[in-house]
């Protein structure tokens, strides 16, 4: 099975700032990578598929890159809707493995 | 506009079963797999399964395989999981997904609100 590791666990920001989370997978993935985001209490939400293609509606504020096994989720300008509990997550092989998420709250 | 809404949540005791449904709509459902990913209180996404858009194929996790069953009626844009042999560690939020697609041409990907089972006596 593929591990999915994220980095950091969590991180407090304020607004404005630019928010950097690290994915990483445990074998090559190729671009084979989503980005959700989370809020308490409601269903994930997709941001970015195939590493770095935005999902329609995502504001371009959010962006990712990488390949192969190191992945990120940048925030260009952290704003207060944007605190929440971010995911990653693999669809390369099966069985499909999630991050353990990294929450991001307001400093 | 895609939608995608879960029933068939509820309690139910150790070692019993629950259906839960899925219906889809606003996108042509047989074109797509579809999955199952749940949440435990406080915890993480966990992926449960995936079947394919014809249903010719399922796949499971580890911790579901043998007591859950994935299904679909694309007559009626519908998407199923049978729970059987039901644990306390099986409570959670459960979500129905349309995931990211693999092979172009690449679509978005789309989750339900979610249904809520809870096993407990």
């Amino acid at each position: 099975d593929i591990q999915m590791t994220q980095s950091p666990s969590s991180l407090s920001a304020s607004v404005g700032d630019r928010v950097t989370i690290t994915c990483r997978a445990s074998q090559d993935i190729s671009n084979y990578l989503a980005w959700f985001q989370q809020k308490p209490g409601k269903a994930p939400e997709s941001l970015i598929y195939a590493a770095s293609t935005l999902q329609s509606g995502v504001p371009s504020k959010f962006s990712g890159s990488g390949s192969g096994t190191d992945f990120t989720l940048t925030i260009s300008s952290l704003q207060p809707e944007d605190f929440a509990t971010y995911y990653c997550q693999q669809y390369n092989s099966y069985p499909r493995t999630f991050g353990p998420g990294t929450k991001v709250d307001i400093k | 506009e895609v939608r995608l809404l879960e029933s068939g949540g509820g309690l139910v005791q150790p070692g019993g079963s629950l259906r839960l449904s899925c219906a889809a709509s606003g996108f042509t459902f047989g074109s797509y797999a579809m999955s199952w990913v749940r949440q435990a209180p406080g915890k993480g996404l966990e992926w449960v399964s995936t079947i394919t858009g014809s249903g010719d194929s399922a796949y499971y996790a580890d911790s579901v395989r043998g007591r859950f069953t994935i299904s679909r009626d694309n007559s009626k844009n519908t998407l199923f999981l049978q729970m059987n042999s039901l644990r306390a560690e099986d409570t959670a939020v459960y979500y129905c997904a349309r995931p990211p697609k693999v092979t172009p041409p690449l679509r978005d990907n789309y989750w339900g609100q979610g249904t809520l089972v809870t096993v407990s006596s």
